[in-house]
């Protein structure tokens, strides 16, 4: 199974951008790379994901290398608000028989 | 759109008795997951449901653990007996399948077994 290495936290200035990376040297041709976050005492939220290219949404942007062995989310204008744990999930399998790895995730912490 | 409901958010009880957790998906997903997370670490499934069909339970403790989705709707997970090593969050996500399919939690249930 393709997994994750993430470092374990990372502190960041309010507004700054805020570069989260994830190695998955392991991951195969087919399979997503997916970012949640976990704020305290609430379930993962979905940020982004993407398979070859980068991606961007109103949340974040994720950029893949090449060669899919690693990838970075990027949040622009980092807030207070975004303080949380931050996993890069590798989805791996096939239909019927996939699953997510999660890793232990980053512990992001934006400093006022 | 409603989110992923669970309930109870918590939930004390002593060793060697029963529990059970109630989960209610995002109307239209028919994909149901169960996960375990201990603290510290992140989310580990338990079991996939595909409609009311368990298509991936490999990681369910299955002497002690059971699941079901009645109706391929709402899903209740129960422990009996729990121990203590059953303390964790038990966190319920949906989806619609397909290739790409995103995931979406609930806000999980706290057991905590004395």
């Amino acid at each position: 199974d393709a997994k994750t290495t993430q470092p374990p936290s990372m502190d960041c200035a309010e507004g700054r951008a805020a570069n989260l990376p994830c190695n998955h040297s392991t991951i195969s041709g087919n399979e997503y790379v997916y970012w949640y976050r976990q704020i305290h005492s609430q379930g993962p939220q979905y940020i982004i994901h993407g398979l070859k290219n980068n991606e961007t949404n109103e949340m974040a942007s994720l950029i893949i290398t090449e060669d899919r062995k690693s990838s970075t989310l990027i949040l622009p204008h980092a807030t207070l608000r975004d303080t949380a744990v931050y996993y890069c999930i590798v989805r791996v399998g096939t239909s019927g028989t996939y699953k997510y790895i999660f890793g232990t995730g980053t512990r992001l912490k934006v400093l006022a | 759109e409603a989110g992923v409901v669970q309930s109870p958010r918590y939930k004390i009880i002593e060793k060697k008795q029963p529990v059970a957790f109630w989960c209610n998906p995002i109307s239209g997903h028919n994909t149901l997951y169960w996960y375990l997370q201990n603290l510290g670490q992140g989310p580990e499934l338990l079991i996939r449901y595909e409609n009311e069909e368990a298509v991936d339970d490999s990681q369910l403790p299955k002497d002690r653990f059971s699941a079901e989705r009645l109706k391929g709707v709402d899903s209740t997970l129960k422990i009996q007996p729990a121990e203590l090593g059953d303390s964790a969050v038990y966190l319920c996500a949906s989806s619609r399948g397909g290739r790409a399919d995103t995931q979406y939690f609930g806000p999980g249930t706290r057991l905590t077994v004395l």
